[in-house]
């Protein structure tokens, strides 16, 4: 069965460097997501992405993110200068075009920031 | 304000036993609801989902059940295993919109 994949799953990263987060969504879909978890607390939305460009984004998705599909297959959230604040899980999602709102999650990325 | 939210943060049964998991709402424009079950160290995995135009949606073991009067939801596991031990987050997506508004989550505890 399809799946997406998430790389690297653990990210140590100093306060203040930039992380490039990547993501492989499953191939037929269109729609793709980022979401986060701080620990111990509920999955909150970033980022939607369709037709190569941002649909919707919250709050948390300032200046600092960017998400990028640069080719066929990838999907990656930059966070261009990290803050202690921005350690959590990462998770990409997809979904494929019309009929079903349903999102798939990938496993997630760590990202830990010193 | 806006917000979906569970009752129960953590809900201990026994094997074999029925699970009954409950979510609130608020947003009577969630036109779309979804369970996912969340294992310690993966991503949310996709369990069931309900539109809003329906009350009741069965899976293998899964039954989820749609009050839009007191915009309640609820995630049912029949004979439930010791498998079934994970976080579960219901989640909601606004009508005409395209993120999903996870709750709090539950933790479901399977006992021998």
């Amino acid at each position: 069965e399809p799946e997406v994949t998430q790389t690297p799953s653990h990210q140590v990263t100093q306060m203040g460097q930039e992380v490039i987060l990547r993501c492989v969504p499953i191939s037929n879909h269109l729609y793709f997501y980022w979401y986060r978890q701080i620990l111990g607390q509920k999955v909150e939305f970033l980022v939607s992405f369709y037709n190569n460009e941002i649909s919707e984004k919250s709050e948390i998705f300032d200046d600092q993110f960017s998400v990028e599909r640069p080719d066929g297959s990838n999907f990656t959230l930059k966070i261009r200068s990290t803050k202690l604040e921005d350690s959590a899980m990462y998770f990409c999602a997809s979904r494929p075009s019309g009929g079903t709102d349903t999102q798939y999650f990938g496993p997630g990325t760590r990202l830990t920031v010193l | 304000g806006e917000s979906v939210g569970l009752h129960l943060p953590t809900l201990s049964v026994q094997e074999g036993d029925n699970s009954i998991i409950n979510c609130a709402y608020s947003n009577s424009a969630s036109d779309y609801f979804i369970w996912y079950k969340q294992e310690s160290g993966k991503g949310p995995q996709f369990i069931i989902d309900i539109r809003s135009n329906m009350d009741k949606r069965q899976g293998q073991r899964v039954t989820v059940l749609l009050n839009k009067t007191v915009k309640h939801l609820s995630l049912q596991i029949a004979a439930t295993q010791p498998g079934d031990s994970a976080v579960y987050f219901c989640a909601e997506k606004r009508g005409g919109g395209n993120k999903l508004t996870f709750g709090t989550g539950t933790q479901l505890k399977v006992e021998l």
